[in-house]
């Protein structure tokens, strides 16, 4: 079955260090996405892979999609204590069903 | 407000009731999501709809669980004889043309 794995489950940082989490699929995607979920709060959307091999930047946020479609990190360069909240990495497929990560949870020490 | 709305937000029932939460999403977008958040758990999808068809269901749905978008509109999910496992917070996400889903702030279903 198609699964979505994500690492580390946690990961506390002080400001200013950088951060990065993974994403592997079991299966080859069609895209992945990626969210930010603040703590009682819900996902909101950072941004969506389409392309083997693709790299987008967001300010200090950095996403990648692995060459084979089945990996994808994100990196926050600098973090700050804005940056607190879980990430998710979910997975699509051409059926429009998305299955998401176990999510990363992101502590930043002032 | 123009976002995802989800009624309640809260919900406390006792283990055998039938619960139904209703989500509207946002204007003329197509596509509809379900998904359920245990605590430390990402979002697990339960349904999708595309306008009022539904397209695709979890298998790990039991016929408890059934949805409806009947006008392609709004949607209800009606959990049947809940049960204790049922308690989490059920996320609603709509989308038009695109992939980007946005989601409503969610229901907290509590069953004693």
């Amino acid at each position: 079955g198609q699964q979505v794995m994500q690492i580390p489950q946690y990961q506390h940082v002080q400001e200013g260090e950088d951060f990065t989490t993974y994403c592997n699929s079991s299966t080859t995607l069609s895209n992945i996405q990626w969210y930010k979920q603040r703590p009682g709060g819900h996902p909101v959307f950072l941004i969506q892979l389409v392309k083997s091999g693709e790299v987008k930047k967001q300010k200090r946020l950095t996403f990648q999609f692995g060459e084979a479609k089945k990996n994808s990190s994100l990196h926050i360069t600098a973090t700050q204590t804005t940056d607190v909240g879980t990430y998710f990495c979910a997975g699509g497929w051409r059926t429009y069903k998305y299955i998401f990560g176990t999510g990363t949870r992101l502590k930043v020490l002032a | 407000d123009t976002g995802v709305s989800q009624d309640p937000r809260h919900k406390i029932t006792k283990r055998g009731q039938n619960v139904t939460f209703r989500c509207d999403p946002i204007s003329e977008h197509n596509r509809l999501y379900w998904y359920r958040q245990t605590l430390g758990q990402g979002p697990e999808f339960l349904t999708y709809f595309q306008n009022e068809a539904q397209l695709e269901k979890s298998r790990l749905l039991s016929d408890r669980f059934s949805a409806e978008r009947p006008k392609g509109s709004f949607s209800t999910l009606e959990i049947q004889r809940t049960e204790q496992g049922d308690s989490a917070m059920y996320l609603c996400a709509s989308s038009y043309h695109t992939d980007t889903q946005y989601f409503g702030p969610g229901t907290r279903l509590t069953v004693l």
